[in-house]
């Protein structure tokens, strides 16, 4: 079965550079959700989106940017990297409805120097 | 205070061991409740949902307390695969009802040794 396909796997950037990473829902999925795991953390919810729209936000800098795309997938723009911003960045898409089940995408590994 | 709380790690069995996890969450909004396995590096992947009538799949059996607010997983008979991070995982409505977060506890580890 088709899963959640997240790009790039791995991101190495340097402080004040800006990355974008790329997220690709299960088929008919139309919720993206973007978390942040921190090296020893669980994941922290950024933000999600459904039918392309912002629906709910977390802890997410104002240095980060998301949005949908009509074809569903997502792009979450992260400017002025900082150090701290060094972690796991995980997508995760469901279909909408209350308490559906979230499947996650490999992440992305970002390494900010 | 952490909004999912569970039990501090690791957790080393031998193989064949029964162990259990416990978890508590803060927020009585929470509508749904999950248990997530994460092997190391990896993405988290859905072990098993949670349900206040308490559910099983094969050796694995979660539970639900509402009222405590207290959730746990029991896992019978582990197996090397079995080891691990287990994260507690509880989903927040978000607004308009439309989409959900989820809010994970901080994970237990767990190792079974041969």
């Amino acid at each position: 079965a088709a899963g959640v396909i997240q790009s790039p796997r791995h991101l190495i950037k340097e402080k004040r550079e800006t990355a974008t990473l790329k997220c690709y829902p299960i088929p008919r999925h139309d919720t993206v959700y973007w978390y942040q795991q921190g090296p020893g953390q669980d994941p922290q919810f950024l933000i999600s989106f459904y039918e392309k729209m912002q629906s709910d936000k977390g802890s997410i800098p104002d240095r980060f940017s998301a949005q949908q795309f009509s074809d569903y997938h997502s792009e979450l723009n992260m400017s002025s990297l900082e150090l701290g911003d060094s972690a796991l960045y995980f997508c995760a898409s469901s279909v909408r409805g209350r308490g559906e089940t979230q499947y996650f995408g490999p992440g992305t590994r970002l390494l900010v120097l | 205070r952490k909004e999912v709380e569970q039990d501090p790690g690791p957790f080393n069995v031998p193989e064949g061991a029964t162990v259990a996890f416990n978890c508590t969450y803060s927020n009585s909004a929470s509508q749904s409740f999950f248990w997530y396995r994460q092997d190391c590096r990896k993405e988290p992947k859905l072990l098993m949902s949670v349900y206040s009538s308490g559910n099983e799949d094969g050796r694995f059996t979660a539970q639900l307390n509402r009222a405590s607010q207290y959730i746990s997983l029991l896992i019978r008979d582990s197996k090397l695969s079995d080891s691990a991070t287990y994260l507690c995982v509880v989903n927040i409505l978000g607004y308009g009802g439309a989409t959900n977060k989820l809010i994970f506890g901080t994970g237990t580890l767990l190792a079974v040794q041969p």
